[in-house]
């Protein structure tokens, strides 16, 4: 079973619209969270970390993490053309120099202009 | 200027033989890591490395293995290649190996074995 689920598998959003990606693990040894963006043809790259229960916000972008229930999820408001590419939710038990991070396997954010 | 370097972007393999694939990164990281991405799997944690040393191993053949020559180099050599083994591999660093370092990934080693 994978241990990080995201769903769905793809979303479209009109240009300016909200997009709302979610993410829940299955192993409670995960506890902290990263949403990673990869654009086509380029390496994942860091969007935002989420250790704590609650919200974060860094720009357009809002990260929620519910830890009882390990989900979190990634909004983001006025969503524009460049933000088209596949997101990655990563979890790590984060166990000293053991810092592996587990994938999902990806939603795919389509934002139409 | 990138600052993970992974040579070469592609590759092709025949069955049965070896290759290298470079990292090298500039970042003045400690830690470095491999992650496969294949249109089968999510991206996969392969090794992790800290300070030149492994820390971490989730290959289950021994046909992968990690070179650490200097401290922002890890290199990885695959030999007896097969099909299954076409994916892009990503290096990816951070400046430690613990909780809360944000892994930096480079632009992959696309590699198809035919």
């Amino acid at each position: 079973q994978q241990k990080v689920q995201q769903s769905p598998e793809s979303l479209s959003v009109p240009e300016g619209g909200m997009a709302s990606l979610n993410c829940t693990s299955s192993d409670r040894n995960f506890q902290y969270f990263w949403w990673y963006r990869q654009h086509s043809g380029e390496g994942p790259k860091a969007l935002m970390s989420i250790f704590s229960d609650g919200d974060k916000k860094e720009g357009r972008f809002t990260a929620h993490l519910n830890k009882a229930s390990l989900h979190v999820s990634l909004h983001i408001r006025d969503s524009q053309p460049s933000d088209s590419a596949l997101y990655f939710c990563a979890a790590s038990d984060g166990g000293g120099s053991n810092a592996k991070l587990t994938f999902g396997k990806g939603t795919k954010l389509s934002v139409k202009s | 200027d990138p600052k993970i370097i992974q040579k070469p972007k592609y590759l092709v393999a025949v069955t049965g033989s070896e290759k290298i694939l470079i990292c090298e990164q500039y970042l003045g990281h400690n830690a470095m890591y491999w992650y496969r991405q294949s249109a089968k799997k999510p991206l996969e944690f392969m090794f992790s490395y800290s300070y030149q040393k492994l820390m971490d191993n989730q290959t289950a053949s021994s046909r992968f293995q990690p070179q650490s020559s200097k401290k922002n180099h890890l290199d990885l050599q695959i030999t007896a290649l097969k099909p299954d083994d076409s994916a892009t591999y990503f290096c990816a660093s951070s400046q430690s190996g613990g909780l809360g370092a944000e892994q930096f990934f480079g632009p992959g080693t696309r590699l198809t074995v035919l």
